[in-house]
């Protein structure tokens, strides 16, 4: 069964420096996402990418994300000076055109900034 | 007018009980309600998912019941296992945009054998 794969499973970093989360969504999808879960609270949505460009983002996402497919496989996030409250789980999802198809989603990176 | 309210945060249920998670929205844009079934150091995973112009969707044991006029939706397990105890969240998403989800805060379940 196809699966988005996600890499790091855990990732430390030191506050300020920039992190690079690794997404491979199943290969037919068209819309990819990424999202974050807190420890103990609810998923997030983050961003959403469509196309190759951003096609929408919540309040979290501000001007120290950004998201890139470099290589029409690979689906990242990047974190350009990380604060501690950027600590979570972050989970990429990809879903396959058509109206209110099935999100999936990977097992996401854990993110611990220190 | 964006959240999802779930209940309760924490269940607990007897093997082979049945298992209520209830979910409330206030926007009438959404038009597609699933539920998610996530296992510590797991992502989300689709369980069942439900649109408004059904009022009930049953797969297996799980069944999601739907009252539009109230904006509520709600899961039951039937014959609760050990198996199933995780935690469960609802969302909601529209059909117009990218059809991002929007998810409730989770309930934790536990079945007690």
């Amino acid at each position: 069964e196809p699966e988005v794969t996600q890499t790091p499973s855990h990732q430390v970093t030191q506050m300020g420096q920039e992190v690079i989360l690794r997404c491979v969504p199943i290969s037919n999808h068209l819309y990819f996402y990424w999202y974050r879960q807190i420890l103990g609270q609810k998923v997030e949505f983050l961003v959403s990418f469509y196309n190759n460009e951003i096609s929408e983002k919540s309040e979290i996402f501000d001007d120290q994300f950004s998201v890139e497919r470099p290589d029409g496989s690979n689906f990242t996030l990047k974190i350009r000076s990380t604060k501690l409250e950027d600590s979570a789980m972050y989970f990429c999802a990809s879903r396959r055109r058509g109206m209110n198809t099935e999100a999936f989603f990977g097992q996401g990176t854990r993110l611990t900034v220190v | 007018q964006q959240q999802v309210k779930q209940s309760p945060q924490s269940l607990i249920v007897q093997k082979g009980g049945i298992s209520i998670i209830n979910c409330a929205y206030e926007n009438t844009a959404f038009d597609y309600f699933p539920w998610y079934q996530q296992f510590p150091g797991k992502g989300p995973a689709l369980l069942i998912a439900i649109r408004p112009d059904v009022s009930e969707k049953k797969e297996g044991r799980f069944t999601i019941s739907f009252n539009k006029s109230a904006k509520q939706f709600s899961l039951h397990i039937m014959d609760s296992q050990p198996g199933d105890s995780a935690t469960y969240f609802c969302a909601a998403s529209m059909n117009t945009g990218f059809q991002k989800l929007v998810f409730g805060t989770g309930t934790r379940l536990l079945v007690s054998p």
